[in-house]
């Protein structure tokens, strides 16, 4: 399978400290996008990259959080001194270049599940 | 900014029945994808709806964008218990990048 895989699945931290999570995205699919997801709520786009490049970052997204993609493929997702409130389901999804100026199909990974005590 | 809501949040039918989401945008949307989650599961594209008024069928499943491309639904017909899950619209919006906003949610369970 080819999908997109996420690292770890499950995350459990304390306040206060660093956690980083992986993605590999479906080998040919030069779109990255991370999305987090809380019990009952559509997942709520966080940044998105195409090839290496972060183009755009949810205003909802804090200074805590940073993401890279160094070479085009894998992509990290790092929240630095986490709060409660951080926690929730982090999704990834990855996908082609669409060939209009409509939106992309997204094919998401399984998530990572972060428990901040 | 741009809201997608909607209704109902949770729906429970028994299995034979049919089921209609409603997903309604606060601004005219590009267009409409609709996605599946199972419970434990991540969300899975089902369809993309593009022009002004238009339906598409995938087997019992039909998918309707608004004239006004500001409000979409998901109708089942004759629903199974393979149906259960989330049923989310994401809304795509003009001049946006490649962000979608989501909606959020019709859980749907069926009852054998």
């Amino acid at each position: 399978d080819t999908g997109v895989s996420q690292d770890p699945r499950h995350k459990i931290t304390k306040r206060g400290q660093n956690v980083t999570f992986r993605c590999d995205p479906i080998s040919e699919h030069n779109r990255l996008y991370w999305y987090r997801q809380t019990l009952g709520q559509g997942p709520e786009f966080l940044t998105y990259f195409q090839n290496e490049a972060q183009l755009e970052k949810s205003r909802l997204l804090s200074d805590r959080f940073s993401a890279e993609r160094p070479k085009g493929s894998f992509s990290t997702l790092e929240i630095q001194r986490t709060e409660q409130g951080d926690s929730a389901m982090y999704l990834c999804a990855s996908s082609t270049m669409a060939q209009t100026s409509t939106n992309e199909k997204l094919f998401f990974g399984s998530g990572t599940q972060l428990s901040v005590l | 900014g741009q809201q997608v809501m909607q209704i109902p949040q949770y729906q429970h039918v028994q299995e034979g029945e049919d089921f209609t989401t409603y997903c309604n945008s606060s601004t005219t949307l590009s267009n409409i994808q609709w996605y599946k989650q199972r419970p434990g599961g991540h969300p899975v594209f089902l369809i993309q709806l593009v022009k002004s008024g238009e339906v598409k069928k995938q087997k019992r499943l039909t998918f309707q964008f608004g004239e006004a491309k500001k409000n979409s639904s998901l109708h089942i017909t004759a629903t199974q218990t393979t149906d259960v899950g989330t049923y989310f619209c994401a809304g795509g919006a003009r001049g946006s990048a490649r962000q979608l906003t989501f909606g959020s949610g019709t859980q749907l369970t069926v009852l054998p």
